[in-house]
Protein backbone atom coordinates (compact mmCIF):
# COMPACT_ATOMS: atom_id res chain seq x y z
CA UNK A 1 0.00 0.00 0.00
CA UNK A 2 1.33 3.36 -0.86
CA UNK A 3 1.57 5.52 1.66
CA UNK A 4 3.05 9.00 2.34
CA UNK A 5 3.79 10.49 5.61
CA UNK A 6 4.47 14.39 6.38
CA UNK A 7 5.75 15.96 9.42
CA UNK A 8 7.59 19.22 10.31
CA UNK A 9 4.57 21.94 10.02
CA UNK A 10 3.45 24.44 12.72
CA UNK A 11 3.52 28.06 13.67
CA UNK A 12 6.20 29.58 12.19
CA UNK A 13 6.72 33.53 12.66
CA UNK A 14 7.10 35.49 9.23
CA UNK A 15 10.63 35.87 7.87
CA UNK A 16 11.95 32.39 9.36
CA UNK A 17 12.47 28.68 7.84
CA UNK A 18 10.62 25.65 8.38
CA UNK A 19 11.65 22.33 6.91
CA UNK A 20 8.93 19.80 5.83
CA UNK A 21 9.13 16.05 5.55
CA UNK A 22 7.34 13.38 3.79
CA UNK A 23 8.16 9.42 4.38
CA UNK A 24 7.09 7.38 1.60
CA UNK A 25 6.34 3.08 1.89
CA UNK A 26 5.11 0.85 -0.23
CA UNK A 27 6.41 1.84 -3.50
CA UNK A 28 9.64 1.84 -5.10
CA UNK A 29 11.01 5.94 -4.46
CA UNK A 30 13.51 6.32 -6.81
CA UNK A 31 11.24 5.55 -9.33
CA UNK A 32 9.22 8.06 -9.29
CA UNK A 33 8.93 12.11 -9.48
CA UNK A 34 7.62 13.60 -6.35
CA UNK A 35 5.99 17.32 -5.59
CA UNK A 36 4.84 19.61 -2.80
CA UNK A 37 1.09 21.18 -3.14
CA UNK A 38 -0.45 23.39 -0.83
CA UNK A 39 -4.01 24.46 0.10
CA UNK A 40 -4.36 27.64 1.77
CA UNK A 41 -7.83 27.68 4.59
CA UNK A 42 -10.60 27.21 2.45
CA UNK A 43 -9.02 27.94 -0.83
CA UNK A 44 -7.67 25.88 -4.13
CA UNK A 45 -4.62 23.73 -4.93
CA UNK A 46 -1.25 25.50 -5.57
CA UNK A 47 1.61 23.35 -7.03
CA UNK A 48 4.99 24.18 -4.82
CA UNK A 49 8.07 22.19 -6.00
CA UNK A 50 8.58 19.12 -8.34
CA UNK A 51 11.51 17.08 -8.25
CA UNK A 52 13.08 14.64 -10.72
CA UNK A 53 13.63 10.99 -10.02
CA UNK A 54 17.51 11.46 -8.90
CA UNK A 55 16.97 14.97 -7.85
CA UNK A 56 19.14 16.77 -10.53
CA UNK A 57 15.75 18.73 -11.57
CA UNK A 58 13.83 20.91 -10.00
CA UNK A 59 10.75 23.42 -10.81
CA UNK A 60 8.93 26.07 -8.94
CA UNK A 61 6.47 28.84 -9.37
CA UNK A 62 7.47 32.04 -9.14
CA UNK A 63 5.41 32.56 -5.85
CA UNK A 64 8.20 30.43 -3.85
CA UNK A 65 11.20 30.57 -6.14
CA UNK A 66 14.21 31.81 -4.16
CA UNK A 67 12.62 30.52 -0.75
CA UNK A 68 11.65 27.14 -0.95
CA UNK A 69 14.25 24.01 -1.70
CA UNK A 70 12.93 20.36 -2.57
CA UNK A 71 15.19 17.56 -2.39
CA UNK A 72 14.86 14.09 -1.96
CA UNK A 73 16.70 10.81 0.17
CA UNK A 74 16.15 8.08 -2.26
CA UNK A 75 18.51 5.40 0.22
CA UNK A 76 15.79 6.98 2.86
CA UNK A 77 12.67 7.30 0.84
CA UNK A 78 12.12 10.83 1.70
CA UNK A 79 11.06 13.97 0.13
CA UNK A 80 11.76 17.52 1.89
CA UNK A 81 10.51 21.08 1.43
CA UNK A 82 12.87 23.80 3.01
CA UNK A 83 10.97 26.58 3.63
CA UNK A 84 13.21 29.91 4.26
CA UNK A 85 11.65 34.07 4.35
CA UNK A 86 8.14 32.78 4.89
CA UNK A 87 5.21 35.17 4.68
CA UNK A 88 1.05 35.01 6.06
CA UNK A 89 0.66 33.91 2.60
CA UNK A 90 2.17 30.81 3.14
CA UNK A 91 0.04 29.71 5.42
CA UNK A 92 -1.51 25.85 4.25
CA UNK A 93 -1.67 22.34 4.54
CA UNK A 94 1.20 21.10 2.52
CA UNK A 95 0.60 17.72 0.48
CA UNK A 96 3.33 15.51 -0.11
CA UNK A 97 2.16 13.56 -3.64
CA UNK A 98 3.61 10.82 -5.81
CA UNK A 99 3.84 11.97 -9.84
CA UNK A 100 2.42 9.20 -11.91
CA UNK A 101 1.88 10.94 -15.13
CA UNK A 102 -0.23 13.42 -12.44
CA UNK A 103 -0.30 13.56 -8.64
CA UNK A 104 -2.05 9.60 -7.62
CA UNK A 105 -1.06 9.27 -4.34
CA UNK A 106 -0.96 12.43 -1.42
CA UNK A 107 0.10 12.31 1.91
CA UNK A 108 -3.21 13.67 4.27
CA UNK A 109 -1.17 16.83 4.08
CA UNK A 110 0.85 18.96 7.35
CA UNK A 111 -0.37 22.00 8.27
CA UNK A 112 1.84 25.20 8.60
CA UNK A 113 1.08 28.59 9.79
CA UNK A 114 2.95 31.79 9.38
CA UNK A 115 2.11 34.51 12.13
CA UNK A 116 3.51 36.75 14.36
CA UNK B 1 1.90 29.99 -16.32
CA UNK B 2 -0.97 28.19 -18.15
CA UNK B 3 -4.48 29.04 -16.15
CA UNK B 4 -7.37 27.40 -15.36
CA UNK B 5 -11.04 28.41 -15.46
CA UNK B 6 -13.48 25.97 -13.44
CA UNK B 7 -17.13 26.16 -13.76
CA UNK B 8 -19.50 26.91 -11.92
CA UNK B 9 -17.67 27.38 -8.63
CA UNK B 10 -20.80 25.23 -6.99
CA UNK B 11 -23.43 23.09 -7.86
CA UNK B 12 -26.68 21.89 -5.79
CA UNK B 13 -27.85 18.66 -7.60
CA UNK B 14 -30.35 15.70 -6.62
CA UNK B 15 -29.55 12.05 -6.08
CA UNK B 16 -29.51 10.48 -9.21
CA UNK B 17 -28.71 13.23 -11.20
CA UNK B 18 -26.32 13.81 -14.02
CA UNK B 19 -23.51 16.59 -13.52
CA UNK B 20 -20.93 18.36 -15.33
CA UNK B 21 -18.16 19.76 -14.55
CA UNK B 22 -16.28 22.41 -17.29
CA UNK B 23 -12.71 23.57 -17.02
CA UNK B 24 -10.72 25.44 -20.00
CA UNK B 25 -7.23 26.01 -20.16
CA UNK B 26 -6.02 29.42 -21.54
CA UNK B 27 -3.65 27.31 -24.09
CA UNK B 28 -3.68 23.94 -25.07
CA UNK B 29 -2.64 21.20 -23.16
CA UNK B 30 -2.89 18.27 -25.22
CA UNK B 31 -5.53 15.93 -22.74
CA UNK B 32 -2.71 16.66 -20.12
CA UNK B 33 -5.70 17.04 -17.62
CA UNK B 34 -6.87 15.63 -14.02
CA UNK B 35 -9.77 15.77 -11.76
CA UNK B 36 -9.27 15.31 -8.49
CA UNK B 37 -12.22 14.85 -6.11
CA UNK B 38 -11.38 16.26 -2.35
CA UNK B 39 -14.03 15.36 0.97
CA UNK B 40 -13.39 18.01 3.50
CA UNK B 41 -10.70 17.32 6.00
CA UNK B 42 -9.17 14.91 3.66
CA UNK B 43 -6.30 14.82 1.01
CA UNK B 44 -7.78 15.38 -2.98
CA UNK B 45 -8.36 11.75 -4.53
CA UNK B 46 -7.46 11.69 -8.41
CA UNK B 47 -10.55 10.13 -10.34
CA UNK B 48 -9.44 10.93 -13.61
CA UNK B 49 -6.16 11.25 -15.77
CA UNK B 50 -4.97 12.44 -19.15
CA UNK B 51 -8.59 13.74 -19.52
CA UNK B 52 -10.46 10.44 -19.70
CA UNK B 53 -8.65 7.15 -18.11
CA UNK B 54 -10.50 6.45 -15.23
CA UNK B 55 -8.19 6.32 -12.19
CA UNK B 56 -8.39 3.06 -10.18
CA UNK B 57 -11.05 1.89 -8.02
CA UNK B 58 -13.09 5.13 -9.22
CA UNK B 59 -16.61 4.33 -9.96
CA UNK B 60 -17.86 4.26 -13.58
CA UNK B 61 -19.99 6.71 -12.91
CA UNK B 62 -17.26 9.12 -12.85
CA UNK B 63 -16.19 10.03 -16.79
CA UNK B 64 -13.78 12.64 -18.51
CA UNK B 65 -13.59 14.19 -21.74
CA UNK B 66 -12.52 16.73 -23.74
CA UNK B 67 -9.64 17.99 -25.64
CA UNK B 68 -6.99 21.17 -26.55
CA UNK B 69 -8.48 23.58 -24.17
CA UNK B 70 -11.69 22.17 -22.94
CA UNK B 71 -12.49 19.66 -20.66
CA UNK B 72 -15.30 18.44 -18.68
CA UNK B 73 -15.89 15.80 -15.71
CA UNK B 74 -19.69 13.86 -16.12
CA UNK B 75 -21.11 11.84 -12.78
CA UNK B 76 -23.66 9.76 -13.46
CA UNK B 77 -26.40 9.13 -11.11
CA UNK B 78 -25.01 11.13 -8.52
CA UNK B 79 -24.54 9.46 -4.96
CA UNK B 80 -24.82 10.72 -1.58
CA UNK B 81 -20.64 9.72 -1.45
CA UNK B 82 -20.42 12.35 -4.32
CA UNK B 83 -20.59 15.26 -2.23
CA UNK B 84 -17.37 17.17 -2.23
CA UNK B 85 -15.33 19.53 -4.09
CA UNK B 86 -13.73 18.55 -7.16
CA UNK B 87 -10.70 20.16 -9.45
CA UNK B 88 -9.57 20.01 -12.37
CA UNK B 89 -5.48 20.16 -13.07
CA UNK B 90 -3.37 20.30 -15.89
CA UNK B 91 -0.33 18.69 -16.56
CA UNK B 92 1.64 19.93 -19.84
CA UNK B 93 4.55 21.07 -18.00
CA UNK B 94 6.13 20.27 -14.43
CA UNK B 95 4.36 23.82 -13.43
CA UNK B 96 1.37 22.61 -13.33
CA UNK B 97 -1.78 24.34 -12.58
CA UNK B 98 -5.46 23.64 -10.46
CA UNK B 99 -8.69 24.99 -11.55
CA UNK B 100 -10.34 27.04 -8.49
CA UNK B 101 -12.53 24.18 -7.47
CA UNK B 102 -16.31 23.09 -7.89
CA UNK B 103 -18.30 22.02 -4.44
CA UNK B 104 -20.82 19.92 -5.17
CA UNK B 105 -24.14 19.11 -2.71
CA UNK B 106 -27.13 17.59 -2.91
CA UNK B 107 -30.47 19.67 -3.63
Amino acid sequence: EVQLVESGGGLVQPGRSLKLSCAASGFTFSNYYMAWVRQAPKKGLEWVATISTSGSRTYYPDSVKGRFTISRDNAKSSLYLQMNSLKSEDTATYYCARLGSTPDYWGQGVMVTVSS
Amino acid sequence: DIQMTQSPASLSASLGETVTIECRASEDIYSNLAWYQQKPGNSPQLLIYDANSLADGVPSRFSGSGSGTQYSLKINSLQSEDVASYFCQQYNNYLDTFGAGTKLELK
